[in-house]
């Protein structure tokens, strides 16, 4: 299996644009989480789905941020308008129910 | 709400076992202790876990107390390419998985 796969691996955008992060989580997985990584505060949770279901969004910072999960091969974080306070790395993050944790290699995003 | 403890930074020789603790002391009977490394902004990398009895694989050993709560874990030969972020991470089997700051291991020639 290739892992779980994130898309783009760098961003680059101006204030107040929209941008949309994509992971595919390895296949046959049933939870998938994402969390943003910054110097100040660390590996955040920011959502989790099961079954493609959302379960727990408290960790999304604000209205600007919205992940959904349409299959159980494909989600995508969407941050409009951006900022620049959102610059970060962005992981994605899959596994089975009792099972272990696999991250993707993240995305770089930098918001000028 | 950290549920574990880590020192912020060891430092190791290169070649000697690499010893990093965690204190866990309100850990749960259901919940399990595991351990991730980040390489230089990598994706977290899985390393072990364990539940009560001691865990050994390829890449390291896990040590936990027999109160459960603290555990170790042991790089037997670390290598410069050891040099991470490790954290220690305790999480009941369906929930959500929550990360601290974790140690900064420096693998020195």
């Amino acid at each position: 299996d290739a892992g779980v796969i994130q898309s783009p691996r760098h961003e680059v955008t101006e204030m107040g644009q929209e941008v949309t992060l994509r992971c595919k989580p390895i296949s046959g997985h049933d939870y998938l989480f994402w969390y943003r990584q910054t110097m100040m505060r660390g590996l955040e949770l920011l959502i989790y789905f099961n079954n493609n279901v959302p379960i727990d969004d408290s960790g999304m910072p604000e209205d600007r941020f919205s992940a959904k999960m349409p299959n159980a091969s494909f989600s995508t974080l969407k941050i409009q308008p951006s900022e620049p306070r959102d610059s970060a790395v962005y992981f994605c993050a899959s596994r089975v129910a009792q099972g272990t944790q696999y991250f993707g290699p993240g995305t770089r995003l930098l918001v000028l | 709400d950290a549920k574990t403890t880590q020192p912020p930074s060891m430092d190791c020789a290169e070649g000697r076992a690499a010893n990093l603790p965690c204190n866990h002391s309100t850990i749960s009977g259901n919940e399990y202790v595991y351990w991730y490394r980040q390489i230089h902004s990598q994706g977290p990398q899985y390393i072990i876990h364990g539940l009560k009895n001691n865990e050994t694989n390829e890449m390291a050993s896990l040590i936990i107390t027999e109160d459960r709560k603290s555990s170790t874990l042991i790089l037997p030969h670390a290598t410069l390419r050891d040099t991470a972020v490790y954290y220690c991470i305790v999480r009941e089997n369906n929930n959500d998985m929550r990360f601290g700051a974790g140690t900064r291991l420096t693998v020195k020639p």
